[in-house]
């Protein structure tokens, strides 16, 4: 069993729809990342979190401590958010990360 | 402020051959992480370092080394190459503590092995 799991493994969408992508974690964390890669290979970190909830423009992540899960949001998604997200859980030493599988996103104009 | 930057973005290797792969973390960062992602497993780590020591590793073969320099660049090498180290090779940096900071990616390494 994976440290990190994430749900659903692929996603399309029609322009506009809420998205949310999900990730749960079986180990002690000190921060959770998400991660966003496009076609090509490059990743963009999104955010990072360790409490609480951030946003960014239309994106939202949450995570809750307790639950050991978090969750990323895309408000009125774009064919441009189509891309694979992952969500990286950091160790509590800080230098290890335990990923997820990813989640491929495709939004359909 | 430069990013991530990973050199060569593309190789092509035969079986047997090894390769050197190189990573300039951001200014200011002191841990490089390298990580292999192919379609099948995802992203999987293969080492970490922290002023030019290996603070953890991943579980891969010895084939996989890295080092890093009193710069904070690293480089990874692969001897012996298999036809199953056909991968994207990422290295990421960040300041590798509690401090958090995020983590950076660079572009990547497309390695090729034929």
């Amino acid at each position: 069993k994976n440290e990190v799991e994430q749900s659903p493994q692929n996603l399309t969408a029609q322009e506009g729809e809420f998205i949310t992508i999900n990730c749960s974690y079986s180990v002690g964390i000190s921060a959770l990342h998400w991660l966003q890669q496009h076609p090509g290979g490059g990743i963009v970190s999104l955010f990072m979190l360790s409490s609480g909830k951030k946003k960014h423009g239309r994106l939202i992540a949450t995570i809750n401590i307790q639950e050991k899960h978090s969750s990323l949001h895309i408000t009125a998604s774009h064919p441009r958010d189509s891309a694979v997200y992952i969500c990286a859980g950091a160790s509590n030493t800080g230098n290890q990360f335990y990923f997820g599988t990813g989640t491929s996103l495709t939004v359909i104009p | 402020k430069a990013g991530v930057t990973q050199t060569p973005r593309y190789l092509i290797k035969t079986r047997g051959q090894q390769v050197t792969l190189s990573c300039s973390p951001i200014s200011g960062h002191r841990s490089v992480s390298w990580y292999q992602q192919t379609p099948g497993q995802g992203l999987q780590f293969l080492f970490e370092y922290f002023s030019e020591t290996q603070r953890n590793k991943g579980n891969f073969p010895g084939r996989f080394s890295g080092r890093q320099f009193s710069n904070s660049r690293s480089e990874m090498n692969v001897s012996t190459l298999e036809l199953g180290d056909s991968a994207l090779y990422l290295c990421a940096s960040s300041f590798g503590n509690r401090r958090g900071g995020g983590l950076f990616f660079g572009e990547g390494s497309r390695l090729t092995v034929l």
